[in-house]
């Protein structure tokens, strides 16, 4: 068990470039989860996966941001047209469905710096 | 909707003395968990502890230990002995069946450890 992965950890990009982040799970977790967490501020959820089905999307969530899941294993975050409000630190965790304690476990995150 | 509310937002403490860090939170379910969140400078974000709103124990994880006060809504977690590894921002955190697992967030505090 290697825990949670997430790559790149750090990207700088220029205003209005795509950028893709992914993230590797637990092996075994089937439910994956994406944050956003700007300075200063506890993370916000923004979207989860169960196996390869996305469930909720938040209302942060803008119609530039879009998650994948295939297979139910990694997932993606891609960002289109990047904007400097972007600039946030992306954390991913994962979690077992059927787990009565709810934990989840969480990657070093994803740093974006949109110039 | 849930919310969670870390009304201080940094705290320090002498090495080997106890802190006391203070969250509230506000929901209409009866079922429901709460976790303590560690996040140290530029590392990933680790779990605490944790304690399910069901039981009426008080949850403890060696120096780590909270105070539940279901009735009053409040989750404070107590510190002892404080090591200077224990400096870090602390998030208090909150989830429920109905919100298919996905964690709320405070604003976090930020601990110092003092030599």
């Amino acid at each position: 068990d290697t825990g949670v992965s997430q790559n790149p950890r750090h990207k700088i990009t220029k205003r209005g470039q795509n950028v893709t982040f992914r993230c590797d799970p637990i092996s075994e977790h089937n439910r994956l989860y994406w944050y956003r967490q700007t300075l200063g501020q506890g993370p916000e959820f923004l979207t989860y996966f169960q196996n390869e089905a996305q469930l909720e999307k938040s209302r942060l969530l803008s119609d530039r941001f879009s998650a994948e899941r295939p297979k139910g294993s990694f997932s993606t975050l891609e960002i289109q047209r990047t904007e400097q409000g972007d600039s946030a630190m992306y954390l991913c965790a994962s979690s077992l469905a059927w787990s009565t304690a709810y934990e989840q476990y969480f990657g070093p995150g994803t740093r974006l710096t949109v110039t | 909707a849930q919310t969670v509310t870390q009304s201080q937002p940094e705290m320090s403490v002498q090495e080997a003395e106890t802190v006391t860090l203070s969250c509230t939170y506000d929901t209409s379910e009866s079922d429901y968990y709460l976790f303590w969140y560690k996040q140290p400078p530029s590392r990933q974000m680790i779990l605490v502890i944790r304690q399910e709103a069901y039981k009426q124990q008080n949850a403890t994880e060696n120096r780590f230990s909270v105070n539940f006060q279901k009735a009053a809504k409040s989750f404070s977690l107590k510190i002892s002995d404080s090591q200077l590894g224990d400096a870090a921002m602390y998030f208090c955190a909150y989830t429920d069946r109905t919100s298919g697992s996905r964690l709320t967030f405070g604003e976090g505090t930020q601990l110092t450890v003092n030599p």
